[in-house]
């Protein structure tokens, strides 16, 4: 079955860049999409069509893809940047079905 | 603003049927011909799973690995979506979201709703 995987973990120090990465068969077709997820909070839409972001969203996020691959770029991170994140897009063999990533959990140091 | 909000019973019987209502304001079920409504569920500590989607119409879109066991249906007149689904394990305990969409983005998500399976 189609997935997206992302690497479950990673950790960038204040005010620097972080990337993370998003595999899955499915982006070569859809744009992907990220979203955040703090503590008991429900997921925010960070960025969507590759590198849209929503009203609110700092700029700091940014999006891109290539090949099979969807990145989720950090930029000068803040401590309120630590969450999960996770992607998402169309499954590529089925009519209007979803995939979301394994998530990766950022850690602000 | 849009808002949603899941309600139905907290606790449900293995074998038994999981039903969940998303009430949705500030938007228009009948006349937003450009949003899907959907569930989404997180397992405790685990990721995300889309379960399915209801379009204004009543057509659906379901998660293969769910869609025996799964059914959501509309009812535009109350400005709410629900999920059913059935025969559940201890494997569907999760915090279930109702979420709008577009084709590409889950742009407005509920609060999330945990339901357990447990006798």
């Amino acid at each position: 079955s189609s997935e997206l995987t992302q690497d479950p973990a990673v950790s960038v120090a204040l005010g620097q860049t972080v990337r993370i990465t998003c595999q899955g068969d499915s982006i070569r077709s859809y744009f992907p999409t990220w979203y955040q997820q703090k503590p008991g909070q429900a997921p925010v839409l960070v960025i969507y069509s590759k590198n849209k972001r929503p009203s609110g969203i700092p700029d700091r996020f940014s999006g891109s893809s290539s090949g099979n691959t969807a990145t989720l770029t950090i930029t000068a991170a803040q401590a309120e940047d630590e969450a999960d994140y996770y992607c998402n897009c169309r499954d590529n063999i089925g009519n209007l079905h979803y995939l979301f990533g394994t998530g990766t959990k950022v850690t602000v140091l | 603003q849009v808002q949603l909000l899941e309600s139905g019973p907290g606790l449900v019987k293995p074998s038994e049927t999981l039903s969940l209502t998303c009430n949705v304001s500030g938007d228009s079920i009948s006349v937003s011909t450009t949003y899907f409504w959907g569930w989404i569920r997180q397992s405790p500590g685990k990721g995300l799973e889309w379960v399915g989607s209801v379009f204004h119409d009543g057509s659906t879109f379901y998660n293969p690995s769910l869609e025996s066991r799964v059914t959501i249906f509309v009812d535009t007149s109350k400005q709410q979506f629900s999920l059913r689904l059935k025969s559940v394990t201890a494997a569907d305990t999760a915090l279930y979201y109702c979420a709008r969409h577009t084709a590409v983005a889950f742009d407005r998500w509920g609060q999330g709703m945990l339901v357990t399976v447990s006798s």
